[in-house]
Order: structure tokens, then C-alpha cells, then sequence
């Protein structure tokens, strides 16, 4: 099936660093969204993308939908405590009928 | 919020019972989905209705069943569960309207096949 490629697995943050992660993809995507997932609870939408190159910000969340239509990225700036979770990427192939494909996630830590 | 809830929230059971999850919204969304969760899998889709008794395969709808005899609740069925569909079950909905495509998801479903 299809698949994401969502980079890194894994990051640690300390309070006020930027942080970056990214979704690639083989495959064109009509719609890239991000979510932010805390322990216990379902994934909450965070950012939606609709149009090649387009940036979109949420408060300190920037999201970028990439030119080729194969990739995206999501930046944090200033990170503070409560941006630790699991961050996923998914993108929408196809009109409206078509259906997500998930990336595998990135979890932020706090470093210790 | 997107008025989804899900129940149980959580649920122990044995090899080979039937178990059905429900999935309820408050808000008329056509669309609907079931997905598991699973570490190093991410979420991936079971079944997913377009309208009331319209459904479809997603990509592990192995073992599963779902109806949806109205448009406020959806179903998911495990005609006999297995330890391999212990999971974290979630539910979605679809917000309508081109060229939006968003969906939102539930609390989620923690289910222990023993």
C-alpha cells in the first residue's frame, strides 16, 4: 500500500528550541495534515494544507505543503513542556472521496 | 471537538468472543472511519461508510465487520476476536465540504483480546 516516510522517529527538545519534522512520499497528494496525538487520547488536528507551496501557521506551528506535492514539513518555535506527544503527518491522494495514509509518527521528549 | 464518542473505552476479552465497538457523532457527518493503532504501524484504516448502510474495506479489514444503520453511529464487529486485534481503535469523522478534507478523531477504544 502506500506509504509515508516521516522523519525523525524520535527527538528530544529542550524548553525554547525549534524543532522540525518531515513527511515524504512517492506518491502526489491533494491535502497533507498534521496531528498531534497525547498519551491516552485520539490525535487532534493541528494544520491542514490544500495547495502546493502553501504555509500555514497555528500560533508557534508552521506547516509547509511542498512544491512537488510529495512532502511536508511542520516546525515548532520556542518549544515549551506541553509540545511533547506524538506528531503525525498524512496526506489525502484523489478527490474528495479518497482516504489518508498516516506516517508512522515523530515523538518529542523532553531531554532529560 | 468534533462530538465523537466512543464505548467502550475500554475493554477486556477472550480468544474467540464477539465484540462490538461503537462509535457515535452528534453533528450529521456523512463520513466515518474505524482505524487501529499500533506501535510502529501508525494508524491504518479498517473500514470506512459514506452514508447510512454505505461502507468499505480499508487496508487491515481482516477480521472485522462494520454497519451503520443510522448516520449518528457506526460499528465495528469482531466476529471473534484474536490476541492480534489487541489494539487502540479509533474512530473519525469527516468534515464535508470541497475543498476541505479533515478529519477528526475520537477518544479511542483500548481493547485486550486474552
Amino acid at each position: 500500500g502506500q506509504q509515508l516516510n516521516q522523519s525523525p522517529q524520535s527527538m528530544f527538545i529542550q524548553e525554547g528550541e525549534d524543532v522540525s519534522m518531515n513527511c515524504t512520499s512517492s506518491s502526489i497528494f491533494n491535502t497533507w495534515l498534521w496531528y498531534k496525538q497525547d498519551p491516552g487520547e485520539g490525535p487532534v488536528l493541528l494544520i491542514a494544507l490544500y495547495k502546493a507551496g502553501e504555509l500555514t501557521s497555528n500560533g508557534r506551528l508552521t506547516a509547509q505543503f511542498g512544491i512537488t506535492r510529495k512532502d511536508s514539513f511542520l516546525n515548532i518555535s520556542a518549544s515549551i513542556p506541553s509540545d511533547v506527544g506524538i506528531y503525525f503527518c498524512a496526506g489525502q491522494m484523489g478527490g474528495s472521496q479518497g482516504n489518508l495514509i498516516f506516517g508512522k509518527g515523530t515523538k518529542l521528549s523532553v531531554k532529560p | 471537538d468534533a462530538g465523537i464518542t466512543q464505548s467502550p473505552r475500554h475493554k477486556v476479552t477472550e480468544t474467540g468472543t464477539p465484540v462490538t465497538l461503537r462509535c457515535h457523532q452528534t453533528e450529521n457527518h456523512r463520513y466515518m472511519y474505524w482505524y487501529r493503532q499500533d506501535p510502529g504501524h501508525g494508524l491504518r484504516l479498517i473500514h470506512y461508510s459514506y452514508g447510512v448502510k454505505d461502507t468499505d474495506k480499508g487496508e487491515v479489514s481482516d477480521g472485522y465487520s462494520v454497519s451503520r444503520s443510522k448516520t449518528e453511529d457506526f460499528l465495528l464487529t469482531l466476529e471473534s476476536a484474536t490476541s492480534s486485534q489487541t489494539s487502540v481503535y479509533f474512530c473519525a469523522i469527516k468534515q464535508a465540504g470541497q475543498p476541505i478534507y479533515e478529519q477528526y478523531f475520537g477518544p479511542g477504544t483500548r481493547l485486550t483480546v486474552t
